[in-house]
């Protein structure tokens, strides 16, 4: 059981840059999410599914895209990288909403210059 | 308004005592959740405790206890007998009807021996 795994670790983009972030699971999880984590802050929510084919926004969700074609995978995708979203970002999954802990990816470091 | 507000930027404590981090929440949802999680210098994010909103009893993990104050909105983290692997960035974290979970600022632990 791998859990949830995110590619790349690392990343340097250039301004105007496209790029997608991978995530996958494999703990048949139904409810993935997105976060960033800014330095020294907490976490906020970029999008979230309840189900393979439904997505939806969550605090921060522009300059960002997400698809779910199925219950393992959740990119993210960046489509024209700007230095305001140089940041941690952090994959997670939930069995359900109501109590279970969220496990989280190791997290992808992206870096915009 | 900040849905879940943590005060304590940083804190010290010393080894093998006990140290209580503050956490109140704002919500007006009757079902919700609260969770606790830890983010070593490393840089995942660690599940560490889970209150519901209808939970009568306060949640406790090992070391890890959080006194719940539904009056007051407030779901502390107490560790007991701190350790030096204890040092890390502490998150709140509350979810409620709509999926999501948003995350307070964080407080720094710092685990003096």
């Amino acid at each position: 059981n791998a859990g949830v795994t995110q590619t790349p670790k690392f990343r340097i983009l250039k301004i105007g840059q496209s790029m997608t972030l991978q995530c996958t699971q494999d703990m048949n999880h139904n409810y993935m999410y997105w976060y960033r984590q800014d330095p020294g802050m907490g976490l906020k929510l970029i999008y979230y599914s309840v189900g393979a084919g439904i997505t939806d926004k969550g605090e921060v969700p522009n300059g960002y895209n997400v698809s779910r074609s199925t219950t393992e995978d959740f990119p993210l995708r960046l489509e024209l990288a700007a230095p305001s979203q140089t940041s941690v970002y952090f994959c997670a999954s939930s069995y359900s909403f109501s109590g279970d802990e969220q496990f989280f990816g190791p997290g992808t470091r992206l870096t915009v210059l | 308004a900040q849905k879940i507000t943590q005060t304590q930027p940083g804190m010290f404590v010393q080894e093998k005592e006990a140290v209580t981090l503050d956490c109140t929440y704002d919500t007006s949802d009757q079902s919700y959740g609260l969770f606790w999680y830890k983010q070593p210098s490393s840089g995942e994010m660690i599940f560490l405790i889970y209150q519901g909103s209808y939970d009568e009893q306060n949640a406790t993990e090992g070391r890890y206890s959080l006194n719940f104050q539904k009056a007051r909105k407030s779901a502390n983290l107490v560790i007991s007998a701190s350790q030096l692997g204890d040092s890390a960035m502490y998150f709140c974290a509350m979810r409620e009807s709509d999926y999501k979970l948003s995350f307070g600022a964080g407080t720094t632990v710092t685990v003096r021996a």
